[in-house]
C-alpha cells in the first residue's frame, strides 16, 4: 500500500545515456514533482504538474523531459546525462495548493559516470 | 533570494539534550509551514502548522508558528540517538514547496 513509489532505487549509468525513472501515487492527488537533492542535501524542484499539465518548470536543461500519462504517474526521462546529474531524483505529490503535506517517494540515487 | 532559511545549519548534542531547531520564511500567499525528518531515505512529514501560536506536538517533538515573525520553532526534548537526521522546513507558495537547507542533528550517545 505504498503511497507514492518511484523506480528504480538506483540507477548507475555512463555519460551520455538516456534514462528514465518512474513514479505512482494512489493517494489520489492532483499535483505531483520532480525534486533534485544534491550533495548537500538541498531539495531544489524540478517540474510540478497539475492533473497532467506542467504548472512549474524550474531552470533545468532540456535534457530532463517530464511526462504524466495520468493524474497518478509522472516520470522523467533524461537524455545525454552528464556526470553533474549525479543526484538523488524524489517524486512526490501532494493536493493542489499545498492545503496537504507534500508525499514523497524513496527516491532514485543516480550516478553518472 | 531564499524563501524558507533554516538555522543552525547543524548541531551535535549529547542525549538527553534539549534542542530548538528555527525556519524563518517569506512567501506571498502563507497557507502553511511544514516540518520534515530525513534520514537514510525520503524526508517523512513531522507537522504541518497553519495558525500561529497553536503548538503541535506528537512526543518529544513539537512546533509552534509566529505568522506576524515569520518563523517556526522544532523543538525536541530529550534527545535521542535515533533523532540524528536532517529537519528540513518547507513553505509551499505558487505551485510547489520551497524548502530550507535543512538542519543536520547530531545526536552522541
Amino acid at each position: 500500500d505504498t503511497a507514492v513509489s518511484q523506480t528504480p532505487k538506483y540507477l548507475v549509468t555512463q555519460m551520455g545515456n538516456d534514462k528514465s525513472i518512474k513514479c505512482e501515487q494512489n493517494l489520489g492527488h492532483d499535483t505531483m514533482y520532480w525534486y533534485k537533492q544534491d550533495s548537500k542535501k538541498f531539495l531544489k524542484i524540478m517540474f510540478s504538474y497539475n492533473n497532467k499539465e506542467l504548472i512549474i518548470n524550474e531552470t533545468v536543461p532540456n535534457r530532463f523531459s517530464p511526462k504524466s500519462p495520468d493524474k497518478a504517474h509522472l516520470n522523467l526521462h533524461i537524455n545525454s546525462l552528464e556526470l553533474g546529474d549525479s543526484a538523488v531524483y524524489f517524486c512526490a505529490s501532494s493536493q493542489v495548493g499545498g492545503s496537504s503535506p507534500l508525499h514523497f517517494g524513496n527516491g532514485t540515487r543516480l550516478t553518472v559516470t | 533570494e531564499d524563501k524558507v532559511v533554516q538555522s543552525p545549519l547543524s548541531l551535535v548534542v549529547h542525549e538527553g539534550d534539549t534542542v530548538t531547531l528555527n525556519c524563518s520564511y517569506e512567501v506571498t500567499n502563507f497557507r502553511s509551514l511544514l516540518w520534515y525528518k530525513q534520514e537514510k531515505k525520503a524526508p517523512t512529514f513531522l507537522f504541518m502548522l497553519t495558525s500561529s501560536g497553536i503548538e503541535k506536538k506528537s512526543g518529544r517533538l513539537s512546533s509552534i508558528l509566529d505568522k506576524k515573525e515569520l518563523f517556526s520553532i522544532l523543538n525536541i526534548t530529550a534527545t535521542q540517538t535515533g533523532d540524528s537526521a536532517i529537519y528540513l522546513c518547507a513553505v509551499p507558495d505558487r505551485n510547489q514547496f520551497y524548502f530550507g537547507t535543512g538542519t543536520s542533528l547530531t545526536v552522541i550517545p
